[in-house]
């Protein structure tokens, strides 16, 4: 078992420029999320997914989308990219929602110049 | 919603010590509670959970403590190892369709 996986994991990006990171599970876990992780600060929510089919927004989704593309799938879109996206952010999966263990991807470390 | 924070920021202790990190929670209905410590260039990864029908739980040289009525929870970290050196972070939550909120994290340092 891989777990979650996302790629890249590392991206320079221009301001403007728009990019999509992908996210996928092997756990068949129903829920999926996308976290931002800044200096100093905790993990933040972008956007979730409870189950296939749904999206909701988390604490700080402004300048995000998100797509959940299948059960294993769930994908994170800049539409324009600004440097207060710079950050690093992880994908988690968890089986039940927030009842239980939230399983984290690598990460991805996202420079916006 | 939920809010969650934690204390102290920083924690340096020396080696074989206990160290101590406490959480506070807003909303009352939360009722899963896990604890997280994440390495230097890694990802979060669980150590220990407590559910809200617990009051404490074990494991080895870890523990944690609920306290429902004044909603807040602590990790207890006993016989400090350098390799405890991590971030730690606190999370409350509620529900199968729920997430995590996520405290800003604890920088614990052990020195040898």
């Amino acid at each position: 078992n891989a777990g979650v996986t996302q790629t890249p994991k590392f991206q320079v990006l221009k301001t403007g420029q728009s990019m999509t990171l992908q996210c996928a599970q092997d756990m068949n876990h129903n829920s999926m999320y996308w976290y931002r992780q800044d200096p100093g600060m905790g993990l933040r929510l972008i956007y979730y997914s409870a189950s296939e089919g749904t999206t909701d927004k988390g604490e700080v989704p402004n300048g995000y989308n998100v797509s959940r593309l299948n059960k294993r799938e769930f994908s994170l879109r800049l539409e324009s990219a600004a440097p207060s996206q710079t950050s690093v952010y992880f994908c988690a999966s968890s089986s039940q929602g927030g009842n239980t263990e939230a399983f984290f991807g690598q990460g991805t470390r996202l420079t916006v110049v | 919603g939920e809010n969650v924070e934690q204390h102290p920021s920083t924690l340096s202790v020396q080696e074989g010590d206990s160290a101590v990190i406490k959480c506070t929670y807003s909303d009352s209905a939360s009722n899963y509670f896990p604890w997280y410590k994440q390495e230097l260039g890694k990802r979060p990864q669980l150590i220990i959970d407590i559910r809200s029908n617990v009051g404490e739980k074990k494991d080895q040289r870890i523990a944690v403590t609920l306290n429902k009525t004044a909603k807040h929870f602590s990790l207890h970290i006993t016989e400090t190892q350098p390799e405890d050196s991590a971030v730690y972070f606190c999370a409350a939550s509620k529900g199968t369709a729920g997430k995590s909120t996520f405290g800003d994290g604890t920088t614990l340092t052990v020195k040898p």
